[in-house]
This record gives C-alpha cells, structure tokens and sequence, in this order.
C-alpha cells in the first residue's frame, strides 16, 4: 500500500523558514517524481516543486522560486521541502504527492497534508 | 504556462440527475488531462487520466472525454457523496502540472 506521510508542518513568522519532510513507502521510491502541491485554505489546488527520481533534475514555481528547496534522500525514501523568506501567501496545507507512472503522468497519491501557518 | 479554465464555479443539480463539468486549456495538451474529486477536510483523488480513463475503483457513473483544449467530466445519477469539488490538472507540461480552479457542484 503506497503510504505519504508529511511531517514538519507549524506556525512560523514572516522571513521565517521551515522543512518538511515526506516519507514514502509501499513503492519503488527512485523510479518517480516527487512533487509538492499546496493548497491555501478555502481556495484551490496550486503545484509548487517536482524531483526527479534520482533527484538530478528540480522544478518550481514562479511563486516560490528562490525560495523553496525541493531535496530527496533516496537512502531514507524521504521528499523534502526547504521554505525560507516565507510570506503569509504562503500559508497553506502542503501536500507530498507521486506521480502514477514516474513520467508524464498526473498524480496519483497524495499524503494527507501538513499545514503551515505563516503569520506574526 | 499552461492556463486550466473550469467552468462554472458552482454547479447546482438534483440528486440522481446528471453533471456536466468543463475544463478548458490554454493551448492543446491532448488526452493528457485529469480530474479529481476532493471531500472537505481530504486529500484530492484520481478520478480520470488520459482524458477518459477511470482510475482504479471509481465507479462507472463518472466519465470523461475531450482532448486537445476542450474537456468534460460527466457524473451521471448523481449521489449524495458526489456533491463536492472537482479539479482537473494537465500533465503534458509534466512535472510543471497545472490545475484548474475548481467546480463546487452542490445539491439542488
């Protein structure tokens, strides 16, 4: 059973930085893309960062490049996501999800979220 | 970028009636579109890929068509736990997806 498990999520100020982390399990971790999609409270689903398999290739939004840091240990079966100069349109749940195939494929599992609060 | 336009925002329909939603693309994408549905307080699940394949154990009355720029989901004889909010997303951009802004369908 393919199990995301996020972790790291919590209230940070503005400027602020924050990690989360992703534990994969229930599939061949290397052989797929990793992404982060966020979702700010009451509105809609928004993509942030994919890694590729063997984590050579990294991937962002405008909103966030220069900001997040998308990493993998393929060692650990663990995503992570480094957030710094965070703003409060940042708040939002984070989802770690995998694609279905591990290329040009959409999304089929999705963690059940960590929340982050950006605020002072 | 590619830009996902849902229409409309808010569907209302009767119970066991049938719902029609619609996603437009930017710029053609072919069969690469999926939909998903989300219950308040879960996670988004796959529902369609490839435009008109259903993901594994979702019912039949849910389908989808389309390709190039213009797509459909359809939910016939709607029940009571379809009345959330779907998304459709491209993935022929893949891994930069892009996601609609959302159908509210709600009960009439």
């Amino acid at each position: 059973e393919v199990q995301l498990l996020e972790t790291g999520g919590g209230l940070v100020q503005p400027g602020g930085s924050l990690r989360l982390s992703c534990a994969a399990s229930g599939f061949s971790f290397t052989k797929y893309s990793m992404s982060w999609v966020r979702q700010a409270p009451g509105k809609g689903l928004e993509w942030v960062s994919a890694i590729s398999g063997n984590g050579d290739d990294t991937y962002y939004a405008d909103s966030v490049k220069g900001r997040f840091t998308i990493s993998r240990d393929n060692s650990k079966n663990t995503v992570y996501l480094q957030m710094s100069g965070l703003r409060a349109e940042d708040t939002a749940t984070y989802y770690c999800t995998k694609d279905r195939t591990g290329y040009y494929a959409p999304i089929d599992y999705w963690g059940q979220g960590a929340l982050v609060t950006v605020s002072s | 970028e590619i830009v996902m336009t849902q229409s409309p925002a808010t569907l209302s329909v009767s119970p066991g009636e049938r719902a029609t939603l619609s996603c437009r693309a930017s710029q053609s994408i072919s069969v690469n579109l999926a939909w998903y549905q989300q219950k308040p307080g879960q996670a988004p699940r796959l529902l369609i890929y490839g435009a008109s394949t259903r993901a594994t154990d979702i019912p039949a009355r849910f389908s989808g068509s389309g390709s190039g720029t213009e797509f459909t989901l359809t939910i016939s004889s709607l029940q009571s736990e379809d009345f959330v909010v779907y998304y459709c997303q491209q993935y022929d951009n893949w891994p930069l997806y892009t996601f609609g802004q959302g159908t509210k369908l709600e009960s009439k």
